[in-house]
């Protein structure tokens, strides 16, 4: 799987958008790229993936870019809550196994 | 709520000891994975079990081993623990294996916490 990385840490003011920056400059054309979040400790939980198309769901936006070297995740209107740990993650589809290969992540609080 | 159990919660142990961890996946879901996390070494895949059948291993000590069983619950056992050995043992649990976007996401129990004293 392609190497990612993240800053290791952001600040973000309750109610305005995290945007979180992920570099993949290594990624090829079957490669994925996912986002999980770790909140305190917890088991880390699913946000959000997309190959080359821009992404989204109820909890964020994924924006690649067209070289699809990097991607953002947008949390439109941050909360208290989404104060964790993001992981941008690059993994094959496919058949085979699906593990993930965690970096250190980014460290993303909100501050009130 | 992820859907996916595990149990225990909290465990403390002393070394040299044998402990076993449990996964319950969720309700359809055929692949369960197994994550250690401990404070140097950040979260790090150990193994991958699908339909019962061991699928991958990552970087699982040869004193680590796990199964899952016909009704897909899962076990980790650790043995001969080790004071490094103390961590956060995540199970995650996926659809399958197979190409479609649908089924590739994991979700992931609240872990078990692993104290070796």
């Amino acid at each position: 799987d392609a190497k990612t990385t993240q800053p290791p840490s952001m600040d973000c003011a309750e109610g305005r958008a995290a945007n979180l920056p992920c570099n993949h400059s290594t990624i090829s054309g079957n490669e994925y790229v996912y986002w999980y979040r770790q909140i305190h400790s917890q088991g880390p939980q699913y946000i959000i993936h997309g190959l080359k198309n821009n992404e989204t769901n109820e909890m964020a936006s994924l924006i690649i870019t067209e070289d699809r070297k990097s991607s953002t995740l947008i949390l439109p209107h941050a909360t208290l809550r989404d104060t964790a740990v993001y992981y941008c993650i690059v993994r094959i589809h496919g058949a085979g196994s699906y593990q993930l290969t965690f970096g250190k992540g980014t460290k993303l609080s909100v501050i009130p | 709520d992820s859907g996916v159990t595990q149990t225990p919660k909290h465990l403390i142990t002393a070394t040299g000891q044998r402990v076993t961890l449990r996964c319950s996946p969720r309700s359809g879901d055929l692949s369960v994975y197994w994550y250690q996390q401990s404070l140097d070494q950040g979260l790090q895949f150990l193994i991958h079990y699908y339909n019962g059948e061991e699928r991958a291993k990552g970087n699982i000590l040869e004193r680590f081993s796990a199964q899952q069983f016909p009704d897909l619950h899962s076990e980790l056992n650790l043995s001969s623990l080790e004071l490094g050995d103390s961590a956060l043992y995540f199970c995650a649990s996926s659809v399958g294996v197979g190409g479609d976007l649908s089924n590739t996401e994991a979700f992931f129990g609240q872990g078990t916490r692993l104290t070796v004293v």
